[in-house]
């Protein structure tokens, strides 16, 4: 099946610093990904949604500054977290489809990053 | 307002058992409808999903689902749990013709007693 990783698995970092995190489809190409964000006990929340080569749509209520996204090439989309802060500590996954934003295609999810702001 | 509800958060069933975890939805039209599993560290995996067409779905590992539009229900069911299903539970939901929008419920984790 299609696989997604992500790197890093888990990552401190001290408040203020920017941390980048990595999504790959490793058998496919991902037209699109996504990128969602989960809080203990709670929903995964979609943050944005990116095709190659565009820039990311995001949803409302996040950041786009803050949430920086780049889906450069079929196989890799980065989210750098600029000047984290305690409050952007969570648990952020991945996911790409084969498909065009808007089709049916499903998504194939990456195991997510544990994001620690101290 | 859209939503998406696992009122289970927490379920323990003894290995052999038979298994349901439920969903409830609140949406405008029937919307598209999924099942994920997530196991510690790995990512969330398709279990079943429905679109269309014949409202009892199969899925993998012997899982199965029941689309009831009068309940806006879309229960998981398994009829004899093994040790291995023991993981996280997560219904979405997603409009139709756009699998971007989709929304997740809390998720209901399933423990399996030996």
């Amino acid at each position: 099946g299609a696989v997604v990783s992500q790197h890093p698995s888990w990552v401190i970092c001290k408040s203020g610093t920017s941390v980048k995190i990595e999504c790959r489809s490793l058998d496919f190409q991902a037209t699109t990904m996504f990128w969602y964000r989960q809080f203990p006990k709670q929903s995964l929340m979609l943050m944005a949604t990116s095709n190659e080569g565009s820039k990311a749509t995001y949803e409302q209520g996040v950041e786009k500054d803050k949430f920086l996204i780049n889906h450069a090439s079929l196989t890799l989309s980065t989210l750098t977290v600029t000047s984290a802060h305690p409050e952007d500590s969570s648990f952020y996954i991945c996911s790409a489809s084969p498909g065009l934003a808007g089709a049916r295609d499903e998504q194939f999810f990456g195991p997510g990053t544990r994001l620690t702001v101290l | 307002a859209q939503s998406v509800t696992q009122p289970d958060i927490h379920i323990t069933v003894s290995e052999g058992a038979s298994l349901e975890l439920r969903c409830n939805y609140s949406y405008g039209a029937t919307p598209y409808l999924f099942w994920y599993v997530q196991s510690p560290g790995q990512g969330l995996q398709l279990l079943l999903k429905y679109f269309s067409g014949d409202t009892l779905v199969q899925g993998i590992k012997g899982f199965e689902a029941e689309f009831k539009r009068s309940q806006s229900s879309f229960n998981l069911r398994k009829p004899s749990v093994h040790w291995s299903d023991a993981a996280e539970y997560f219904c979405a939901v997603a409009p139709r013709y756009n699998n971007n929008d989709m929304r997740f419920g809390a998720g209901t984790r399933l423990t399996v007693k030996p």
